[in-house]
């Protein structure tokens, strides 16, 4: 299995829903990470697990909170979001954490909309 | 000035052409990887390079340390290789940075 799945594929919330964005691996991964991608940019790095602990948090805003409850699930919980964070959100995972040569295996994103 | 910039942005070729991607970058890297975006999302990663030439298929991706340079050549393109392909290095931080992606587009 060499699959990263994302649940839902499209979200859309309103600015005082409370939702979470699902991302599972069952390849033995141990360095997890979320992306936000705006249309026609590059992914930006939001967190980074590594062995279940948060190691990165690129000054994402609070109202993004990461978890991850084992080795092969992370969850990203939103809260209170504003329409500029409608984007693409990849979840990527990687076997060892910090090592540069490694391939990190994107999932297929899920698409949200803040209204 | 960003760290990695792509060339071209843009890129339409006639079916069966020989493509070629350009990567510079400006900072010390361990790893170089070359990944590749379909509408609708999903990213693939097609190489990883920290020296040398790797080949795939119909594709081919050589990197320069000396010169912080890295090309993707598509050989006997088809419409199916149309994506954004994205270049992104690992540096000191060990996190990847992309490129800004050229958007390929092989016509029939």
């Amino acid at each position: 299995d060499t699959e990263v799945t994302q649940t839902p594929k499209h979200l859309v919330m309103g600015m005082t829903n409370k939702k979470s964005l699902k991302c599972e691996q069952h390849m033995g991964h141990r360095a997890m990470y979320w992306y936000k991608q705006k249309a026609k940019k590059p992914p930006e790095l939001m967190f980074v697990y590594s062995y279940e602990k948060l190691s990165i948090n690129e000054s994402v805003p609070s109202r993004f909170s990461p978890e991850c409850p084992n080795s092969s699930l992370l969850n990203l919980h939103l809260h209170a979001l504003q329409p500029e964070d409608s984007a693409l959100y990849l979840c990527a995972s990687s076997p060892r954490p910090g090592e540069s040569t490694d391939t990190q295996y994107f999932g297929p994103g899920t698409r949200l909309t803040v209204l | 000035k960003n760290e990695v910039e792509q060339s071209p942005q843009n890129l339409t070729a006639q079916e069966g052409e020989f493509i070629t991607i350009n990567c510079s970058y400006s900072v010390g890297i361990s790893a170089l990887h070359w990944l590749q975006q379909h509408p609708g999302g999903g990213i693939v990663s097609l190489f990883m390079l920290s020296s040398g030439k790797k080949k795939h298929g119909r594709l081919i991706a050589t990197i320069n340390i000396q010169e912080k340079h890295s090309s993707l050549h598509i050989t006997a393109s088809h419409p199916r290789d149309s994506a954004v392909y994205i270049c992104a290095v690992v540096g000191s931080a060990r996190q990847l940075t992309f490129g800004s992606g050229t958007q390929l587009t092989v016509l029939p």
